[in-house]
């Protein structure tokens, strides 16, 4: 069964550092989105993706952090400049049609 | 404004024992969707089930069922018979049906504890 994979698994960075959390949707989905958990809390909406552009994001999402398709495969999530608070497991997602969202596995990021 | 509402924070019970996981959502449309996920420890997320809002029939599937009532706003869902692998944090999710992104909002959770 097809399935969203997320890589790495876990990432361990220097606070002010970029990263970048890859992700492979399914291949004929065409929504995709990214959530974050931290630790112990609720899931929240960061983005949402579609047709190149981004089509809607929430008030974290703010200049640091940037998405990407940047081939017909992959989707990124890229923090410029990673601040503690940052430290989440981040959630890839992506959907055929607007409804039934398939989650990957999962990126933990902690920001040390 | 959506909100979805999970007011048990923990609940532990022993195995057999049926648990019914609550969800209370607010939103102003009327095409909506409800979703159920569960986050076992491992940490993923796992899709359940998924509700339209014109679509209020209550769902079986195996030891799960699902309660969905439009007039309290309320989407519960019921493990009957439970077992410890059904061990998990549950999370309650809300979808409204825009042209576009139609975001998942989440609830803060639900953590089943399942003791042998």
């Amino acid at each position: 069964e097809p399935e969203v994979t997320q890589t790495p698994s876990h990432q361990v960075t220097q606070m002010g550092q970029e990263v970048i959390l890859r992700c492979v949707p399914i291949s004929n989905h065409l929504y995709f989105y990214w959530y974050r958990q931290i630790l112990g809390q609720k899931v929240e909406f960061l983005v949402s993706f579609y047709n190149n552009e981004i089509s809607e994001k929430s008030e974290i999402f703010d200049d640091q952090f940037s998405v990407e398709r940047p081939d017909g495969s992959n989707f990124t999530l890229k923090i410029r400049s990673t601040k503690l608070e940052d430290s989440a497991m981040y959630f890839c997602a992506s959907t055929p049609d607007w409804n039934e969202q398939f989650f990957g596995p999962g990126t933990r990021l902690t920001v040390l | 404004a959506q909100k979805v509402t999970q007011a048990q924070t923990e609940i532990s019970v022993v195995e057999k024992e049926d648990v019914t996981l609550d969800c209370v959502y607010e939103t102003r449309d009327t095409t909506y969707y409800l979703f159920w996920y569960k986050q076992p420890p491992s940490g993923e997320l796992v899709f359940l089930i998924r509700r339209n809002s014109f679509d209020e029939q209550n769902e079986i599937s195996g030891r799960y069922s699902w309660n969905f009532q439009k007039s309290t706003s309320s989407f519960n869902f019921t493990i009957t018979a439970s077992q410890v692998v059904d061990s998990a944090v549950y999370f309650c999710a809300l979808s409204e049906a825009r042209g576009g992104s139609e975001k998942l909002v989440f609830g803060k959770g639900t953590k089943l504890t399942v003791n042998p």
